[in-house]
């Protein structure tokens, strides 16, 4: 089955723990993305990648890495978690570039 | 700054009630618009992409058009499960990998 994996799906921690969220797709694809969605704000792009070894900033890029070593995983890291990354957290892949997106089921991180 | 502003914020149709959505866009140069359908506590699921002024795509009760500043898409004779938030969003003028979100219409089909 074609899928967008995101582990863990729930996550609370504490200001300044470092901690990462998995992203693994089984589509082949080459484009991966990761998103957060807030209330009143609607889903902001974090970072891309179009493909291994290239990413780059969306929107809200701050206090975010991201890493794309192989072509299946583009893994999110918060290196000194805070407050306001409190949030519902998507990956998301395509084909190619940002059209016909499929997502993954989503992480809820709150960061204490 | 490229903005994406849907509409209204939140819809209530009984079923039946045909009715349509708005998305309109400031981006220019468009280079694609999609939209997405998104359940509650699920990630968003893809429904159409439209490139250019005077397309339309169809699925199910579900029609997408798209102007030189606006999408809408019009839901015809709904059912209860039709309700989602749905939403759309578009590739930034400078960069078409960099997607921007509009913030979503929720709708709520009732029996």
């Amino acid at each position: 089955e074609a899928q967008v994996t995101q582990n863990p799906r729930y996550l609370i921690t504490v200001t300044g723990k470092k901690l990462t969220v998995t992203c693994s797709q089984n589509m082949n694809h080459e484009y991966m993305s990761w998103y957060r969605q807030d209330p009143g704000l609607g889903l902001r792009q974090i970072y891309y990648s179009m493909n291994v070894e290239v990413t780059d900033k969306g929107d809200v890029p701050e206090g975010y890495k991201v890493s794309r070593k192989e072509k299946r995983n583009f893994p999110l890291i918060l290196e000194s978690p805070s407050p306001n990354q409190t949030s519902l957290y998507f990956c998301a892949s395509s084909q190619q570039g940002a059209d016909e997106q499929f997502f993954g089921p989503g992480t809820r991180l709150t960061v204490l | 700054e490229d903005q994406v502003t849907q509409s209204p914020e939140a819809l209530r149709l009984q079923e039946g009630e045909s009715s349509s959505l708005n998305c309109s866009y400031t981006v220019s140069g468009l280079r694609g618009l999609f939209w997405y359908r998104q359940d509650p506590g699920k990630g968003p699921e893809f429904l159409f992409t439209l490139y250019s002024a005077g397309e339309e795509k169809e699925k199910e009760r579900l029609k997408a058009t798209l102007t030189k500043k606006e999408s809408f898409l019009h839901i015809t004779a709904p059912k209860p499960e039709d309700s989602a938030t749905y939403l759309c969003a578009v590739p930034d003028t400078g960069t078409a990998s960099k997607l921007t979100f509009g913030t979503g219409t929720r709708l709520q089909v009732m029996l």
